[in-house]
């Protein structure tokens, strides 16, 4: 079983701000994946990672494989960013997911 | 563009009795999953189906679950005998490649269900 944690739990933001999203995780993993959770409820795979960090528009997410860690920023928050955040990790061929973090980006 | 449907939007059941969710991957997808979301509780890894065969399933999928994917389209979730814990919204999803190595999950929109 893998141990993972998000933080924030809730993060309010103003429109423009910098945001970071960290997730940790108890045992070593295969690939660590970055979901978005609409408040309709719908989930979209925003990053899948193995190593190092990737980048999509205003999204940034990185990984450090030996402290067992991974960050999501979004640069420029804009209110359509609202939404839950969640990291899942892939263990031993399953998912482990942490419990988000619900983020509201305020005009 | 492409997308996971899932089928129905939102079920009401009585405990006691079988349910069936549907979903239909994205149709050059190979790697299928379902998962669950208790509300307020974070989303949980139910199965993996693989070459018309699960290949991984956690500790909440016991018996009373089963997958089948019975017309090379659908992929099915049932649930023998609802209990009112299985309320949750179930997810559907699928990949092109083993998860773990390259692949990026396409979900759909989920399928609530209400066990009374």
């Amino acid at each position: 079983k893998n141990e993972v944690e998000q933080s924030p739990q809730n993060l309010t933001a103003q429109e423009g701000e910098f945001i970071t999203i960290n997730c940790s995780y108890s045992v070593g993993i295969s690939a660590l994946h970055w979901l978005q959770q609409h408040p309709g409820g719908g989930i979209v795979s925003l990053f899948m990672l193995s190593s190092g960090k990737k980048k999509h528009g205003r999204l940034i997410a990185t990984i450090n494989i030996q402290e067992k860690h991974s960050s999501l920023h979004i640069t420029a928050s804009h209110p359509r960013d609202s939404a839950v955040y969640i990291c899942a990790v892939v263990f031993g061929n399953q998912f482990y997911f942490g419990t988000g973090t619900s983020l509201t980006v305020i005009p | 563009e492409p997308e996971v449907t899932q089928t129905p939007s939102h079920q009401v059941t009585q405990m006691g009795q079988e349910v069936i969710l549907r979903c239909v991957p994205i149709s050059n997808h190979l790697y299928f999953y379902w998962y669950r979301q208790i509300l307020g509780q974070k989303v949980e890894f139910l199965v993996s189906f693989y070459n018309n065969e699960i290949s991984e399933k956690s500790e909440i999928f016991d018996d009373q679950f089963s997958v089948e994917r019975p017309d090379g389209s659908n992929f099915t979730l049932k649930i023998r005998s609802t209990k009112l814990e299985d309320s949750a919204m179930y997810f559907c999803a699928s990949s092109d490649s083993i998860v773990f190595r390259t692949g990026e999950l396409f979900f759909g929109e989920g399928s609530r269900l209400t066990v009374l």
